[in-house]
């Protein structure tokens, strides 16, 4: 049981680049969430889905695409990355949204 | 508005003080409240949940409806709990599509150094 699992830890990206952040949980939990950690700002939720096929948009969520195909997968893509974007991100799940959330490890990101 | 407040960004205490970080929650409804805590470069770990009533590494949260707060306490500091320490509510709402779930947010945190 891996839990939630992010790729990658780090990544550093030139302003205009696109790319996509995995998270993968192989718990069956309905639940899955994207949050970005910034000093002074704890974290805010950028999108969310509370099942396959079903995404909504979080407190930040400009700048950003999610999908969710599978229960399993819930990929976050920057379609254009900004400095503004350099950020901690964590994805989170849980069971049907009425327990604890799991965290993945993060992916540390810097945009220049 | 629903809002959660930590007031304190960074507090300090010596090893075997008592501690306690606050958090207050602005809310309609009956949130669900959580502590959670991150050690230094280490994922998020749920630490408490109001609706469990348990002590997890000597720390204890009660739910005071009327001062709507969740502050978490312990009565002597440990160094291994420095960390950071987030109050999270659970609350059911109106999504942006019009549909209607659950949605954890969370305070700014608080640091917590204990000092030996």
């Amino acid at each position: 049981n891996a839990g939630v699992t992010q790729t990658p830890k780090f990544q550093v990206l030139k302003t205009g680049q696109s790319m996509t952040l995995q998270c993968a949980q192989d718990m069956n939990h309905e639940y899955m969430s994207w949050y970005r950690q910034d000093p002074g700002m704890g974290l805010r939720l950028i999108h969310y889905s509370v099942g396959a096929g079903i995404t909504d948009q979080g407190e930040v969520p400009n700048g950003y695409n999610v999908s969710r195909s599978t229960t399993e997968d819930f990929p976050l893509r920057l379609l254009s990355a900004a400095p503004s974007q350099t950020s901690v991100y964590f994805c989170a799940s849980s069971y049907e949204g009425i327990s604890g959330y799991t965290f993945g490890s993060g992916t540390r990101l810097t945009v220049v | 508005a629903q809002r959660v407040t930590q007031p304190e960004k960074l507090l300090s205490v010596f090893k075997g003080a008592p501690v306690e970080l606050k958090c207050n929650y602005s809310y309609s409804g009956s949130p669900e409240l959580f502590w959670y805590v991150q050690y230094s470069r280490q994922r998020l770990q749920l630490l408490l949940r109001h609706i469990s009533r348990e002590s997890i590494k000597g720390f204890t949260a009660d739910l005071n409806k009327g001062e709507t707060s969740f502050h978490l306490k312990k009565p002597f500091a440990q160094e291994e709990d420095s960390a950071m320490y987030y109050c999270a509510p659970r609350a059911w709402g109106v999504s942006n599509s019009g549909g209607s779930n659950y949605k954890l947010t969370f305070g700014k945190g608080t640091l917590l150094t204990v000092n030996p």
